[in-house]
């Protein structure tokens, strides 16, 4: 089942610009995590953030999270050409062995 | 690095064959999971494995079925290939040791059925 819910479903920027990116789940998680997928590959980890962070850098990347909403954001600074791809949400759970569930995703394309 | 493979990156079948969708990871990791994928529809879990030789159903088993004999190999079986499982396959790979844990994905096979 999903839980993780993206929003836009599509967003088109010119580079240079803040690209913005929402999830929203349902239900409590030990953590939240991001995924990149470029145009018919595998998805490739990007940020992970606990359920007791706030904020997380990384380059360019900056995730908030706020469990009292169930939702966070991904913000792309500065985009570039290259990081046109499919952005999607994943939440991690308490129980070890449980899979992450992941949204449907927003589909980025940063015009040059 | 974590190098999750898979067997074909594009695979052509008729309806009715037996096909077998191989997936193999080289960082010992205890889990494995099937995934499809469809516009729209996102990535939607198929069966996963929590070590050898176990399994468990994920949200969309049916038509479906695996094999996990060693630790590096999990292979997802369509015992009749059916036109409605066309679609981008994803393995994906994790150690077991919490949910904090990263998955690592295969590059994908993109199945049609005809």
């Amino acid at each position: 089942s999903q839980q993780g819910e993206e929003d836009p479903q599509a967003l088109s920027i010119q580079e240079g610009e803040n690209a913005t990116m929402n999830c929203s789940y349902k239900t409590s998680i030990n953590n939240l995590q991001w995924y990149r997928q470029n145009s018919g590959r595998g998805l490739v980890h990007l940020i992970l953030i606990r359920s007791n962070e706030r904020e997380k850098h990384s380059g360019r990347l900056r995730v908030t999270l706020d469990t009292s909403k169930k939702s966070s954001s991904l913000l792309i600074t500065a985009s570039r050409a290259a990081d046109t791809a499919s952005y999607f949400c994943a939440t991690g759970l308490f129980s070890g062995n449980t899979p992450l569930v992941f949204g449907k995703g927003t589909r980025l394309s940063v015009i040059a | 690095d974590v190098k999750v493979t898979q067997s074909s990156r594009y695979l052509v079948k008729r309806t009715g064959e037996k096909v077998f969708l191989e997936c193999v990871q080289d960082m010992d990791h205890e889990n494995m999971f099937w995934y499809r994928q469809d516009p729209g529809l996102g990535l939607r879990l198929i069966y996963f494995s929590y070590d050898v030789k176990m399994k468990e159903k994920g949200d969309i088993p049916e038509g479906y079925s695996v094999s996990r004999e060693k630790k590096e190999r999990f292979s997802l079986i369509l015992e009749s290939a059916s036109t409605n499982q066309t679609s981008m396959y994803l393995c994906a790979s994790r150690l077991a040791s919490g949910p904090q844990e990263t998955q690592y994905f295969g590059p994908g096979t993109r199945l049609l059925v005809l």
